[in-house]
């Protein structure tokens, strides 16, 4: 049973428009949400992350959502960039303390110039 | 500058013989984590540890083990290699804030 989810596992977006990735979860437990951007042949980059305790958090072009009621959250990238084009996966854990993540199965993403 | 790093970055190898992958780390964090990643799975752990002589299992750890007899590394051990673990291999390590650092992963092959 996963308990972080991508429901899409791919998403086509023009270059300068918005890319929005989502991501459900089913453990009320979490309480740390991460996004990771991942390239062919490398390792995942962390990208932002959120804790329970807001509902946005923003970096430069990415904005990351947290809907808690709904166990959902959501990764904005504003504009969009060819160099985006990469996975992308949502995380979550228990405690940012450095308990172990869960991961979902990714989203590609690709940013057509 | 501080990094970690996986050897090595491709294998193949036969079913049924030991392999291990090597992980190191130069940041000096206490946490580290086994993840491979499988098309349709995501990352899915395997192994981790939260300091010296400790390690622990995670979702998928049947075939493999981990053993921690110091702070940088932490080295993967598949027993007797199956082709159902055929798979890129990452390892990780989290800073005292909780981001886990990937390294760059191990793509193995068993025939």
């Amino acid at each position: 049973d996963q308990q972080v989810k991508q429901n899409s596992p791919s998403l086509s977006v023009q270059e300068g428009r918005i890319s929005i990735l989502n991501c459900d979860y089913t453990n009320s437990m979490f309480d740390y949400f991460l996004w990771y951007k991942k390239y062919p042949a490398e390792g995942p980059t962390f990208l932002i992350s959120i804790s329970s305790i807001k509902d946005k958090n923003e970096d430069g072009r990415f904005t990351v959502f947290l809907n808690k009621s709904a166990k959902h959250l959501s990764l904005h990238i504003v504009p969009s960039q060819p160099g985006d084009s990469a996975v992308y996966f949502c995380a979550a854990s228990r405690n940012n303390a450095g308990n172990m993540l869960t991961f979902g199965g990714g989203t590609r993403l690709m940013v057509k110039p | 500058d501080a990094e970690i790093t996986q050897s090595p970055r491709h294998k193949i190898t036969e079913t049924g013989r030991q392999v291990t992958l090597a992980c190191h780390q130069t940041w000096n964090h206490n946490n580290m984590f086994w993840y491979r990643q499988d098309l349709g799975h995501g990352l899915r752990l395997i192994h981790y540890s939260y300091g010296v002589q400790d390690t622990n299992k995670g979702e998928v750890s049947d075939g493999y083990s981990v053993s921690r007899s110091n702070t940088e590394d932490l080295p993967l051990t598949l027993e007797s290699a199956a082709s159902s673990q055929t798979s890129v291999y990452f390892c990780a390590s989290t800073n005292p804030e909780g981001t886990q650092y990937f390294g760059p992963g191990t793509r193995l092959t068993v025939l």
